[in-house]
C-alpha cells in the first residue's frame, strides 16, 4: 500500500541552525513526491516537488530511492520558516499525505 | 487571480443537523478534492471528482456525500453531523502537473 511517513510531529530549532524534516514513503512504482507547507492560519501551498529539483526559500529535497526517502533540508533556518510541513506522494490520481511535522524556529 | 474558495469559513452546528460545505474554483481544473485535517492525522481524503459525472470515494467517505454541480463547483455534505466530524475541511483542485491548489478551509464544529 502507498504510504507516507513523517516520524516527527514537532521539530524545534534555533534561528540559523540546520533543519531536516524527514519523509519516508512506500510505493511500488516510480514515485512522484511533493512537500507542502501551511503557515499559521493560511492554506496549504506547494513548497517543492522532486521532479523540478528546485530550491524554494532555501529548502531542498532529494529523492533517495534506495532509502525510500524525500527529506526536506535547509542549511540555516529562519523564524519565518515556522509552519506545518507535509510530505505527499502522488498515487493513482490523488495525493497521499503524511501526518505532518510542525517546525518551530526560535530566535 | 484564479482561485479556490470555500464557504462558509466557520460553522458551528449540532449533532444530527445536515450541513453543506461549498467549494468553487476559477482555475479551470477538472479534478477537485475534499480533505479533512485533524491534529496528528494530517490530511485525509474524503471524496474526489474528475468531472461532473465522475465521483470517487476517498479513504474516509463514510458519513459524507458530495455533489459536483459544475466543473467549478464541488460541495461536501454531512447528512447527520456527529461530534467526531469536527475538523478543518479543505477543498482542492489539481492541475495537469499534479500540483494541488487548496482553498482557505472551513472550520466545522459539531456540538
Amino acid at each position: 500500500a502507498q504510504r507516507v511517513t513523517q516520524p516527527e510531529k514537532l521539530l524545534s530549532v534555533f534561528k540559523g541552525a540546520p533543519v531536516e524534516l524527514k519523509c519516508n514513503y512506500s510505493y511500488s512504482g516510480s514515485p512522484e513526491l511533493f512537500w507542502y507547507v501551511q503557515y499559521s492560519r493560511q492554506r496549504l501551498q506547494l513548497l517543492l516537488r522532486h521532479i523540478s529539483r528546485e530550491s524554494i526559500k532555501g529548502f531542498t529535497a532529494d529523492l533517495n530511492k534506495g532509502e525510500t526517502s524525500f527529506h526536506l533540508k535547509k542549511p540555516f533556518a529562519q523564524e519565518e520558516d515556522s509552519a506545518m510541513y507535509y510530505c505527499a506522494l502522488w498515487s493513482f490520481q490523488k495525493l497521499v499525505f503524511g501526518t505532518g511535522t510542525r517546525l518551530l524556529v526560535s530566535p | 487571480d484564479a482561485d479556490v474558495t470555500q464557504t462558509p469559513r466557520n460553522r458551528i452546528t449540532k449533532t444530527g443537523k445536515r450541513i453543506m460545505l461549498e467549494c468553487s474554483q476559477t482555475k479551470g481544473h477538472d479534478r477537485m478534492y475534499w480533505y479533512r485535517q485533524d491534529p496528528g492525522l494530517g490530511l485525509r481524503l474524503i471524496y474526489y471528482s474528475f468531472d461532473v459525472k465522475d465521483i470517487n470515494k476517498g479513504e474516509i467517505s463514510d458519513g459524507y456525500s458530495v455533489s459536483r454541480q459544475a466543473q467549478a463547483k464541488f460541495s461536501l455534505s454531512l447528512e447527520s453531523a456527529i461530534p467526531n466530524q469536527t475538523a478543518l475541511y479543505f477543498c482542492a483542485t489539481i492541475d495537469s502537473n499534479n500540483e494541488q491548489f487548496f482553498g482557505p478551509g472551513t472550520r466545522l464544529t459539531v456540538l
